[in-house]
């Protein structure tokens, strides 16, 4: 059972536009991470948000972590070909007893030039 | 610092045969966990191994089994295969169970037929 959901599932956009794909949750979580997995390779993590209201940049991507902790969304500007990719949001993996990750089942984002 | 590795990257099986893969953790970790990613979805949990011993386990059947060795290298032996085993199996390996984030390797692609 996925216990995060993601929107949308798919996107495909022209180069230079702008975009959101979003990761909801009924329960609060202590920490989520944002990872992108491009095809043949495995996740790699682009940030890990842990306070309510947080936002982070990382270059032309921005994370915000919900107020109640239930929610993130990631904003790309300028969206380019090399963003192609799955967008995967994931709770837990903090070390301890909450070690494991637990993933929603990711936004596929196609960038066309 | 070398990354996760993982061998082979893909493999091909009849059903009901046995397969081993295995993965070499990164430079100074001492925790591997496995992940099974089904076509269209996010990497689902299927166990962690903790200086090797087994430290936790998804839902997954007892015919998933792994080991972990005294270098921290791991392998994950999936019997009597099904159709639907058919999946990319991810490798990520942390420190101390998760602590600072955790590295995937780029998967096995396994194919059952």
């Amino acid at each position: 059972t996925q216990l995060l959901e993601q929107s949308p599932q798919f996107l495909s956009i022209q180069e230079g536009e702008n975009l959101t794909v979003y990761c909801n949750s009924s329960s609060v979580f202590s920490s989520l991470q944002w990872y992108r997995q491009e095809p043949g390779e495995g996740p790699v993590l682009l940030v890990t948000v842990v306070t309510g209201g947080e936002v982070k940049k990382l270059k032309r991507l921005t994370f915000q972590f919900g107020d109640a902790r239930k929610d993130s969304s990631l904003h790309i500007t300028a969206a380019q070909p090399g963003d192609t990719g799955l967008y995967l949001c994931a709770k837990g993996g903090g070390g301890g007893s909450n070690y494991k990750l637990t993933f929603g089942k990711g936004t596929l984002l196609t960038v066309n030039p | 610092e070398t990354g996760v590795t993982q061998s082979p990257t893909h493999l091909i099986k009849t059903r009901g045969q046995q397969v081993t893969l295995r993965c070499s953790s990164q430079s100074g970790h001492n925790t591997v966990s496995w992940y099974q990613q089904a076509l269209g979805q996010g990497p689902q949990f299927i166990f962690q191994y903790y200086r090797e011993e087994e430290n936790g386990r998804g839902n997954f059947p007892p015919r998933f089994s792994g080991l972990q060795f005294p270098n921290y290298s791991s392998e994950l032996n999936v019997n009597a295969l099904e159709l639907d085993d058919s999946a990319l199996y991810l490798c990520a390996s942390s420190l101390e169970q998760g602590a600072g984030g955790y590295t995937f390797g780029s998967g096995t692609r396994l194919t059952v037929v």
